[in-house]
């Protein structure tokens, strides 16, 4: 099966920098994706590693290191509509099977 | 295109009522997922189709929870006799053939779900 971890929660200040890491354990590896959610709305992608290294968004960018099934996003100039929950995923056993997904981590921002 | 749409958006109903939510994908999708949320936790997957074809049912869905794909465009999930412990946000994606876009089926498209509050 699979099973992800992620903190339940980290705060910050408008401006700063904050990291959101993720460990997984996955029979087959066919990528790590990261979501963000809003209360109340539904969760939309921010972005996807299928290889090793550091991929760059804007002010988000997401980093995977197979070797040690571990992943991160970073969230940079944190702005106050930041605040959100944010999932890391990944698929399943076979190539082609759904995104299972984390507990997610609140981030709060504040002034 | 106007995303992923769901329909109802709300519905409260009794316990041993069924219900039926219905999930219109994006058109050029040829993937559609359910998920199942409750507060504070991630989406908790139930069921993928490509095409017509349910291809992955989770080990979690039980017998009372059905889906259907038939022309491989829209999607319904029915939930049978239900119980108050089915009170969730039923969400619905749908994603892209591999190779098309961005990721193909790593990015899935969102909808905005379905609330059941069961009484």
């Amino acid at each position: 099966g699979q099973s992800l971890e992620q903190p339940s929660e980290v705060t910050a200040v408008e401006g700063a920098i904050v990291q959101i890491n993720c460990t997984y354990q996955t029979s087959g590896f066919y990528g790590l994706s990261w979501y963000q959610q809003h209360d109340g709305g539904a969760p939309t992608f921010l972005s996807y590693n299928a290889l090793d290294g550091l991929e760059e968004t804007g002010r988000f960018s997401s980093f995977l290191s197979r070797s040690d099934s571990y992943g991160y996003l970073l969230l940079q100039e944190l702005q106050m509509k930041d605040s959100a929950s944010y999932f890391c995923a990944v698929r399943g056993r076979q190539a082609g099977t759904a995104l299972i997904f984390g507990k997610g981590t609140t981030l709060s921002v504040s002034s | 295109d106007t995303g992923v749409s769901q329909d109802p958006r709300h519905k409260i109903t009794k316990r041993g009522q069924n219900v039926t939510f219905r999930c219109d994908p994006i058109s050029e999708h040829n993937r559609l997922y359910w998920y199942r949320q409750t507060l504070g936790q991630g989406p908790e997957f139930l069921t993928y189709f490509q095409n017509e074809a349910q291809l992955e049912k989770s080990r979690l869905l039980s017998d009372r929870f059905s889906a259907e794909r038939p022309k491989g465009s829209f999607s319904t999930l029915e939930i049978q006799r239900t119980e108050q412990g089915d009170s969730a946000m039923y969400l619905c994606a749908s994603s892209p053939p591999p190779g098309r876009g961005s990721s193909g089926a790593n990015v899935l498209t969102f909808g905005a779900g379905s609330r059941l509050t069961v009484l």
